[in-house]
């Protein structure tokens, strides 16, 4: 089935450590996003990838990477400067034009 | 000013109950418009696209007012299953970029 896969979907951290949360997609999208959900708050955009290669920071980019070295895979890496990492995180992909997102069922992150 | 805005509700109705959710965008050239329902520690999932021309998919209505910069979303005969959050979503070209942007969502509850 097309779809996107996030993996975990519970990850914990310990202090000073940086993390890999993984998405990939098969919809064949270019675009691509990550999403950070706190509790009873909306959606909040740390990264979006419009191609490969290409990404650009979203409204809380401190203390994450992303990277886009294939067009099915976009991986993010929530470092120690994060300092209040715990939240759901939502992978979401987008085709061509005005088309709606997709979003994967999401990973929990907390701090050990 | 937020680019989405939504009333965050709660909205208590009763089973059988017709509910309408409003929404305002700041952006006058945005182009696509979606309604996403979110389930409680959930990823969201595309409820419905909005056409200028309004649409319906079963008990579901959307509205869309460019010249208000408004849309609606209109519950008939609401069912226990419909309880979620509600999130109103514009896409329109922002610092060169094909975006989506979500409001924060509108939680309903229904109850017996």
């Amino acid at each position: 089935d097309g779809g996107i896969t996030q993996s975990p979907k519970y990850l914990f951290r310990k202090e000073g450590q940086n993390v890999t949360l993984s998405c990939e997609q098969n919809l064949n999208h270019d675009a691509m996003y990550w999403y950070r959900q706190d509790p009873g708050q909306g959606l909040r955009l740390i990264y979006y990838s419009q191609i490969v290669n290409d990404f650009q920071k979203g409204d809380i980019a401190e203390g994450y990477s992303v990277s886009r070295e294939k067009k099915e895979s976009f991986p993010l890496t929530v470092t120690s400067a994060q300092k209040n990492p715990t939240a759901f995180y939502l992978c979401a992909s987008r085709g061509q034009g005005d088309q709606p997102q997709h979003f994967g069922d999401g990973t929990r992150l907390s701090i050990l | 000013r937020k680019e989405v805005e939504q009333d965050p509700g709660p909205f208590n109705v009763p089973e059988g109950a017709t509910v309408a959710f409003n929404c305002t965008y700041s952006n006058s050239a945005s182009q696509s418009f979606f309604w996403y329902r979110q389930d409680c520690r959930k990823e969201p999932k595309l409820l419905m696209s909005v056409y200028s021309s309004g649409n319906e998919d079963g008990r579901f209505t959307a509205q869309l007012n460019r010249a208000s910069q408004y849309i609606s979303l209109l519950i008939r005969d609401s069912k226990l299953s419909d309880s979620a959050t509600y999130l109103c979503v514009v896409g329109g070209f922002s610092g060169g970029y094909n975006k989506l942007i979500f409001g924060a969502g509108t939680r309903l509850a229904v109850h017996p």
